[in-house]
């Protein structure tokens, strides 16, 4: 089946500090792969889409220059959390569709989970 | 904007219970899906939905899409210990725009006692 890796799958990090997370589709090429951020016992909340060599499309609300997304590959799409803070805490998925605009089924990497202290 | 509602929001049953869980979209979707995140795991899909009434089986789960497209429902009989976990149902728009993208209900986080 298909499989999505992300990296890493933890992070601890000061205030202030900027964090990369790296997503990865292993044995296909996705069209598109989405961001997500997940509160504790919340619902998964989409941050934003990317197609690769195209430009991300943020959902309202989600701060573009703060959550810098990279889409360098149709395997590899990046997530940087810049000058992080304490309320960026949360647990980041990553997911990588296939089908049109990605939405036919989507496939979740493990999550990261990142601390600002 | 699109809203997909989830209930409930937690449900506890005894093993060998029946359990649903419900979704409604504040707008006509052109399909949904439902997934499954086990307690510290990530969200596995299960099915898509995409035609209006359908009805899809996986063993003891059974998948409704309603009539008008803008509710859903996913039914387990008979739990299991393995069914405990959050199951999600993520509705797609049928405009077009913002309203394309898949958008979640809260979850409802099942849990089971043997």
């Amino acid at each position: 089946g298909a499989v999505v890796s992300q990296h890493p799958s933890w992070v601890i990090c000061k205030s202030g500090t900027s964090v990369k997370i790296e997503c990865r589709s292993l044995d296909f090429q996705a069209t598109t792969m989405f961001w997500y951020r997940q509160f504790p016992k919340q619902s998964l909340m989409l941050m934003a889409t990317s197609n690769e060599g195209s430009k991300a499309t943020y959902e309202q609300g989600v701060e573009k220059d703060k959550f810098l997304i990279n889409h360098a590959s149709l395997t590899l799409s990046t997530l940087t959390v810049t000058s992080a803070h304490p309320e960026d805490s949360s647990f980041y998925i990553c997911s990588a569709g296939i089908g049109t605009a990605g939405l036919r089924e989507q496939f979740f990497g493990p999550g990261t989970r990142l601390t600002v202290l | 904007g699109q809203q997909v509602m989830q209930i409930p929001q937690y449900q506890h049953v005894q093993e060998g219970e029946d359990f649903t869980t419900y979704c409604n979209s504040s707008t006509t979707l052109s399909n949904i899906q439902w997934y499954k995140q086990r307690p510290g795991g990530h969200p596995v899909f299960l099915i898509q939905l995409v035609k209006s009434g359908e009805v899809k089986k996986q063993k003891r789960l059974t998948f409704q899409f309603g009539e008008a497209k803008k509710n859903s429902s996913l039914h387990i009989t008979a739990t299991q210990t393995t069914d405990v976990g959050t199951y999600f149902c993520a509705g797609r728009g049928s405009g077009g725009g913002s309203n394309y993208k898949l958008t979640f209900g809260k979850g409802t986080l099942l849990t089971v006692n043997p």
